[in-house]
């Protein structure tokens, strides 16, 4: 069974950089995508990007110029940094594995505020 | 951008209801369709992948179809702990989700 812990900071002021980590726990990085998605308070899901274990990357083109992920073969972890934050990026964010679209096993979520 | 619109967005139900959600793309996706199970404070959970095939453990009650552009998550008889929202996702392109329906207590 996949376990995907996740963590980082949950509060941050306006213009800061949004930083979580994903652990992935008994499963390997190999032949899967390493995603990250996220939702606002009562909004829907929104794709934000995703890493396989070579480091090859695909971005949501509305988030791409703020967005990096980037992953740590050796600690078996990935991880998202979302620059100059706004309200806007208030929300639930998710890591998960994706096979071929399909994603199955996800982290729990991190509530990260915006504010002042 | 492939848009996906889903209808409706809220359904009040009774235990035992035949529930019908659909999910609209704006363009050809192929059988790239997803839906997603999401109750509150927990991840969203896999249900059918492909349009129409079950994920291991995943209730027979619930069933996917495809009719062009237009799917389909049916529930056949309503239970308990299927008051939730559901969330259609097509992975044909930049991968995008459905804006939900809320399947609620009549």
């Amino acid at each position: 069974q996949v376990h995907l812990p996740q963590w980082g900071a949950g509060l941050l002021k306006p213009s800061e950089t949004l930083s979580l980590t994903c652990g992935v726990d008994g499963g390997s990085l190999s032949g899967y995508y390493w995603s990250w998605i996220r939702q606002p308070p009562g909004k829907g899901l929104e794709w934000i990007g995703e890493i396989n274990h070579s480091g090859a990357t695909n971005y949501n083109p509305s988030l791409k110029s703020r967005v990096t992920i980037s992953i740590d073969t050796s600690k078996n972890q990935f991880s998202l940094k979302l620059s100059s934050v706004t309200a806007a990026d208030t929300a639930v964010y998710y890591c998960a594995r994706d096979l071929e679209g399909l994603i199955e096993y996800w982290g729990q979520g991190t509530l990260v505020t915006v504010s002042p | 951008d492939i848009q996906m619109t889903q209808s409706p967005s809220f359904l009040s139900a009774s235990v035992g209801d035949r529930v019908t959600i659909t999910c609209q793309a704006s363009q050809d996706i192929s059988n790239h369709l997803n839906w997603y199970q999401k109750k509150p404070g927990r991840a969203p959970k896999l249900l059918i992948y492909d349009v129409s095939n079950l994920l291991r453990g995943v209730p027979s009650r619930f069933s996917g179809s495809r009719s062009g552009t237009l799917f389909t998550l049916t529930i056949a008889s309503l239970h308990l702990e299927d008051f939730a929202t559901y969330f259609c996702q097509q992975y044909d392109g930049v991968p995008s989700f459905g804006p939900g329906t809320t399947v609620d207590f009549k």
